[in-house]
């Protein structure tokens, strides 16, 4: 199975800071790699697919990129509503695995 | 609107059996894959079962291998997910996902998630 590590595990951030979670896979997956933003009580929602694909109506201030083992994902100015927990997933092969997450929390 | 709907959540005792299912909407439910990710309180996400669009090929986490099975009704657009054998580390809030493509690469990532539906397995 592949192994997806995140780090940090949380951050602490201004509004207006550039925030960078990043994500390593423990062999390579190419660029088939996700990334969700999940706030408490809520479903995740999805960032990023295939490593820099900005999903439909994700604010542009989100980007990713990265390929075979490490992975970016930017916050380029954070906002109120980006104080969440972020978690990047493999999508190379079965089974499909989760980072363990990072938590934004405000500064 | 694109909607997923689960259900079938509930209080189980150790070794019993739950049977979820996610009803789905405002999309053509035959052309897409889905799964289904659970997530044990204060935990984070872990991916549990998938099925490509047609039904026939189906795919799981280690952890539920042999309990679990996944299903699809296309003519009904639902989802299935039967338990058995349930222990107390499948208590968890159980997602249905909506794969993002309909095309090559089905698995891809999670496009659209249903709001969850908790599994407590506990005697």
């Amino acid at each position: 199975d592949i192994q997806m590590t995140q780090s940090p595990s949380s951050v602490s951030a201004s509004v207006g800071d550039r925030v960078t979670i990043t994500c390593r896979a423990s062999q390579g997956i190419s660029r088939w790699l996700a990334w969700y933003q999940q706030k408490p009580g809520k479903a995740p929602n999805l960032l990023i697919y295939v490593a820099s694909s900005l999903q439909s109506g994700v604010p542009s201030r989100f980007s990713g990129s990265g390929s075979g083992t490490d992975f970016t994902l930017t916050i380029s100015s954070l906002q109120p509503e980006d104080f969440a927990t972020y978690y990047c997933q493999q999508a190379n092969s079965f089974p499909l695995t989760f980072g363990g997450g990072t938590k934004v929390e405000i500064k | 609107e694109v909607q997923l709907v689960e259900s079938g959540g509930g209080l189980v005792q150790p070794g019993g059996s739950l049977r979820l299912s996610c009803a789905a909407s405002g999309f053509t439910f035959s052309s897409y894959a889905m799964s289904w990710v659970r997530q044990a309180p204060g935990k984070g996400l872990e991916w549990v079962s998938a099925t490509s669009g047609s039904g026939i090929s189906t795919y799981y986490a280690d952890s539920v291998k042999g309990r679990f099975t996944i299903s699809r009704d296309n003519s009904k657009n639902t989802l299935f997910l039967q338990m058995n054998s349930l222990r107390a580390e499948d208590t968890a809030v159980y997602f249905c996902a909506k794969g993002r493509d309909s095309g090559s690469q089905p698995y891809d990532a999670f496009h659209i998630w249903g709001q969850g539906t908790m599994v407590s397995v506990s005697s």
